[in-house]
C-alpha cells in the first residue's frame, strides 16, 4: 500500500523568502504524485503533478517540485513566497492506474508573515 | 468550465434527520468521488463512481448512501448520523485514467456538515 509522509506540520517563513515543503512516499509500485493547496474554508486546488518524464515539475503560482526516485521524495519549493501563499499544503500519491484513489499526507501549514 | 459545484456550503442536521449533499460537474468527467475531511486532517476517500457505477466503497457506514443519477451529478444521502460525522465533505471528479495524463482530480469547495 502507498503512504505519504509530510514531516513538517507547520513551516513559518517570512515574505519573499524561499520555502521547501517536504514529502516522502513509500510504494512498491510506480506512483503518481501530486501537491494540492487548501485555503481556509475552501476545497483543494491542484498545484502540480508528476506522472512521468522530467523530474522537475512546474506548477501554478510559482511553485515547483522535484521527483527523486532514489530518495522517494517529492519536495515542493518556491523561491519567493507571498502572504497569500499562507495555506495548508497536501502531498498525495495514487497508484498510477485506474481512477484517482488519492492517499494524502497529513499536510503542512505554510505560515507567511511580513 | 473547470468547476465542481457542491451544495449546500453549510449544513446543520440532527441525528434523526435525513439530508442530502449534492455535487455537479460539467467537464465531461467520468469518475466522481466523495472525500471526508475532519478538522486539521487530510481528506479520506469514501466512495468512487466510475461511469455512474460504484467502483470503490472504503468501508463507509451505511448511514452514508451515495448515488450517481447521471454522469454530471453525485449525491450523498445522510441518515441517522452521529456527531462524530461532523466534517467537511468534498466532492471531486476526474476525466479518466491517470495513465492518460488526464487523471488528476478537481475538487469542489466542500459542504461543512455539523451533526447536533
Amino acid at each position: 500500500a502507498q503512504s505519504v509522509t509530510q514531516l513538517d506540520s507547520q513551516v513559518p517563513v517570512f515574505e519573499e523568502a524561499p520555502v521547501e515543503l517536504r514529502c516522502n512516499y513509500s510504494s512498491s509500485v510506480s506512483v503518481y504524485l501530486f501537491w494540492y493547496v487548501q485555503y481556509p474554508n475552501q476545497g483543494l486546488q491542484l498545484l502540480l503533478k508528476y506522472l512521468s518524464g522530467s523530474t522537475l515539475v512546474k506548477g501554478i503560482n510559482g511553485f515547483e517540485a522535484e521527483f527523486n526516485k532514489s530518495q522517494t521524495s517529492f519536495h515542493l519549493r518556491k523561491p519567493s513566497v507571498h502572504i497569500s501563499d499562507t495555506a495548508e499544503y497536501f502531498c498525495a500519491v495514487s497508484k498510477g492506474t485506474g481512477f484517482q484513489k488519492l492517499v494524502f499526507g497529513t499536510g503542512t501549514r505554510l505560515l507567511v508573515s511580513p | 468550465d473547470t468547476e465542481v459545484t457542491q451544495t449546500p456550503k453549510h449544513l446543520v442536521m440532527g441525528m434523526t434527520n435525513k439530508k442530502s449533499l449534492k455535487c455537479e460537474q460539467h467537464m465531461g468527467h467520468r469518475a466522481m468521488y466523495w472525500y471526508k475531511q475532519k478538522a486539521k486532517k487530510p481528506p479520506e476517500l469514501m466512495f468512487v463512481y466510475s461511469y455512474e457505477k460504484l467502483s470503490i466503497n472504503e468501508s463507509v457506514p451505511s448511514r452514508f448512501s451515495p448515488e450517481c443519477p447521471n454522469s454530471s451529478l453525485l449525491n450523498l444521502h445522510l441518515h441517522a448520523l452521529q456527531p462524530e460525522d461532523s466534517a467537511l465533505y468534498l466532492c471531486a471528479s476526474s476525466q479518466g485514467l491517470a495513465t492518460s495524463g488526464q487523471g488528476e482530480a478537481f475538487f469542489g469547495q466542500g459542504t461543512r456538515l455539523t451533526v447536533v
